[in-house]
């Protein structure tokens, strides 16, 4: 089955420095879709990309699509400790249109 | 608000015990999922529904759980005869879903915490 790879698991950072993980996925995806979730919470739509090499930004946040709909990454510029959290990357592809497959997340911790 | 909601939003069973969850959509969205996660792990998918039919079931899905949409809206989400290994947050989500959309933003829960002691 579909297998979705998240990499790095943990990422801890001082306030200002950037941040990304990686997402892979084992089939080819129609779209890639990133969550956050904060300690305690649930996770929390942040964007969905489906054009191939696609690219968008929300403020600090970048995320890409690789050409062959398999990557993806989300960068942080200038991290702040309210980017404290587990980002997750969830995938969906082939004849499922209604089934994510979540990466395990990277958890995010930003030291002042 | 008016957001997904789910209750309870803790439940403590012992072993061999039947437990229910429910899980309210966003109003006028078509399609209801439910997923669960344990600690350290992303979401894993379980069933989704369009509208009051049960379209995929996750093989994680056990004769031990079932899921029900009866009238397109509210879902509940049954797992019979307990174990501890079913011990795990119960996310639901929603989203609008219309015919040929393909998988679009799914908005979720504050989730269900079961501990099965």
């Amino acid at each position: 089955g579909q297998q979705v790879m998240q990499i790095p698991q943990y990422q801890h950072v001082q306030e200002g420095e950037d941040f990304t993980t990686y997402c892979n996925s084992s089939t080819t995806l129609s779209n890639i879709q990133w969550y956050k979730q904060r300690p305690g919470g649930h996770p929390v739509f942040l964007i969905q990309l489906v054009k191939s090499g696609e690219v968008k930004k929300q403020k600090r946040l970048t995320f890409q699509f690789g050409e062959a709909k398999k990557n993806s990454s989300l960068h942080i510029t200038a991290t702040q400790t309210t980017d404290v959290g587990t980002y997750f990357c969830a995938g969906a592809g082939g004849t499922s249109y209604g089934k994510l497959t979540f990466g395990q997340g990277t958890i995010l911790t930003v030291h002042p | 608000d008016t957001g997904v909601s789910q209750d309870p939003r803790h439940k403590i069973t012992k072993r061999g015990q039947n437990v229910t969850f429910r899980c309210d959509p966003i109003s006028e969205h078509n399609r209801l999922y439910w997923y669960r996660q344990t600690l350290g792990q992303g979401p894993e998918f379980l069933t989704y529904f369009q509208n009051e039919a049960q379209l995929e079931k996750s093989r994680l899905l056990s004769d031990r759980f079932s899921a029900e949409r009866p009238k397109g809206s509210f879902s509940t989400l049954e797992i019979q005869r307990t174990e501890q290994g079913d011990s795990a947050m119960y996310l639901c989500a929603s989203s609008l879903g219309w015919a040929g959309a393909g998988t679009d933003t799914q908005y979720f829960g504050p989730g269900t915490r079961l501990t099965v002691l």
